[in-house]
């Protein structure tokens, strides 16, 4: 069974810092990458998505991808209380998209 | 705007009857929906992976004769939830696999803003 591991929090952090979510996976073979952030009681919503090694920057969020480790992360820079959700990391594998459990985030005002 | 459309968005329905789930992929194909439930607090479980004109494939434990699929065009999938009970009150969501057409980028899930199933 491919897996998709995050630590799932709570990760607190105060406004204006960078938040930093990983995720490792399992299968190798993996090709696509994804970050997702869902809001309670909302589905989840894109933010990020990174198919080569190094890093992907999107406005105050960045990707890095690290396949030799089998290692994505995401990073938020000036965090806000906004941001405060779960973050779902997502994997494709075998024609599959595997998600992780997610991470919660917390960013304190 | 939504590239997933999904209808309704919340539902309260009696114990025994039947509820339908629409979801709509907008301006694009999607020939693989994906359906998923999600209970309070807990992560996203996949349930089932609807393929277009043909049977849906369902996960391990998902009770292919309770939550029926059916994945008519390239553009709509529905779940049926018949003779719902208590059990079944769960946060629905689906999700398309975008593979051609449009501005979008492909090869990415995207979803729909999910049914919220009360049953009494």
């Amino acid at each position: 069974q491919k897996e998709v591991e995050q630590n799932s929090g709570p990760l607190s952090v105060p406004e204006g810092a960078i938040a930093s979510l990983n995720c490792t996976y399992s299968d190798r073979g993996s090709q696509s990458f994804f970050w997702y952030r869902q809001y309670s009681g909302k589905s989840p919503e894109l933010i990020m998505s990174i198919y080569s090694n190094g890093d992907k920057e999107d406005g105050r969020f960045t990707a890095q991808l690290n396949k030799a480790s089998q290692y994505v992360s995401l990073l938020i820079r000036d965090s806000q209380p906004s941001d405060s959700a779960t973050y779902l990391c997502a994997v494709t594998s075998q024609g599959n998209l595997i998600f992780g459990k997610g991470t919660k985030l917390s960013v304190k005002p | 705007g939504a590239v997933v459309s999904q209808h309704p968005s919340w539902v309260i329905c009696k114990s025994g009857t039947s509820v339908k789930i629409e979801c709509r992929s907008l301006d694009f194909q999607a020939t693989t929906m994906f359906w998923y439930r999600q209970f309070p607090k807990q992560s996203l479980m996949l349930m089932a992976t609807s393929n277009e004109g043909s049977k849906a494939t369902y996960e391990q434990g998902v009770e292919k004769d309770k939550f029926l699929i059916n994945h008519a065009s390239l553009t709509l999938s529905t779940l049926t939830v018949t003779s719902a009970h208590p059990e079944d009150s769960s946060f629905y969501i689906c999700s398309a696999f975008r593979t051609s057409g449009g501005q979008l980028a492909k090869n990415i899930q995207y979803f729909g803003a999910g049914t919220r199933l009360s049953v009494l």
